[in-house]
């Protein structure tokens, strides 16, 4: 079955440092992959994503990610993280049906920043 | 322009009331979505509407759930006979295609008491 795991519940960085948050898909299609974030009360905002051609995609923010296949990985980047970035993570792979992509989302990373 | 926006943003029902969350999708999005958000827990899919037919509601968890979006635009989620385990965020998602990126509302948080 389909499904996004997202190994850290929670991430502790300090501001300025840079920021790294692991996600692993597991689909048999070639997968169209997403990243939003989340602040609280807030619905998700789309910070990324990834269909096809490069595999390293800019986002917003001054967010990246990198699709690697060969590990079903799509790890989202900073080099160096705002007080502002605090918030949950979400990743999610797009599960190809008949006529509409189903989105299946990990369960979350939460996001501090140490002043 | 206008987002998605959703109503009433907080809720609250005693065990057993029915409830109906309310969405309102960007203007001329063909796709609708619905996602419960548990505590502490990534969105989940509820069910899938392209215009105004209900194309997936494998995600509904019980038949007390129900969604309509009988014009192709403002949808509706009810909920009948609420119980606790269905306090948790509903999240309304639309998208100009079949397949593209969603836009999330900001969702209705629901508490069963």
């Amino acid at each position: 079955a389909q499904s996004v795991t997202q190994p850290d519940i929670h991430i502790t960085v300090s501001e300025g440092a840079s920021l790294e948050l692991r996600c692993n898909y597991s689909y048999g299609a070639t997968p169209y992959l997403f990243w939003y974030v989340q602040s609280p009360g807030q619905g998700l905002q789309l910070l990324l994503k990834y269909f096809s051609g490069d595999t390293l995609v800019q986002g917003i923010k001054g967010f990246e990610a990198e699709f690697k296949r060969s590990q079903s990985s799509f790890n989202l980047r900073k080099p160096s993280v705002h007080w502002s970035d605090a918030a949950e993570y979400f990743c999610a792979v797009a599960v190809s049906k008949t006529s509409y992509d189903k989105v299946i989302f990990g369960p979350g990373t939460s996001l501090s920043v140490i002043p | 322009g206008a987002g998605v926006s959703q109503s009433p943003r907080y809720k609250v029902a005693k065990r057993g009331q029915d409830v109906a969350l309310r969405c309102d999708p960007i203007s001329g999005h063909v796709s609708l979505f619905w996602y419960q958000q548990a505590l502490g827990q990534g969105p989940e899919f509820l069910t899938y509407f392209q215009n105004e037919a209900q194309l997936d509601k494998s995600g509904l968890p019980s038949d007390r759930f129900f969604a309509e979006r009988p014009e192709g635009s403002v949808s509706t989620l009810k909920i009948q006979r609420t119980q606790q385990e269905d306090s948790a965020v509903y999240l309304c998602a639309s998208s100009p295609i079949t397949r593209s990126s969603q836009y999330f509302g900001p969702g209705t948080r629901l508490t069963v008491t």
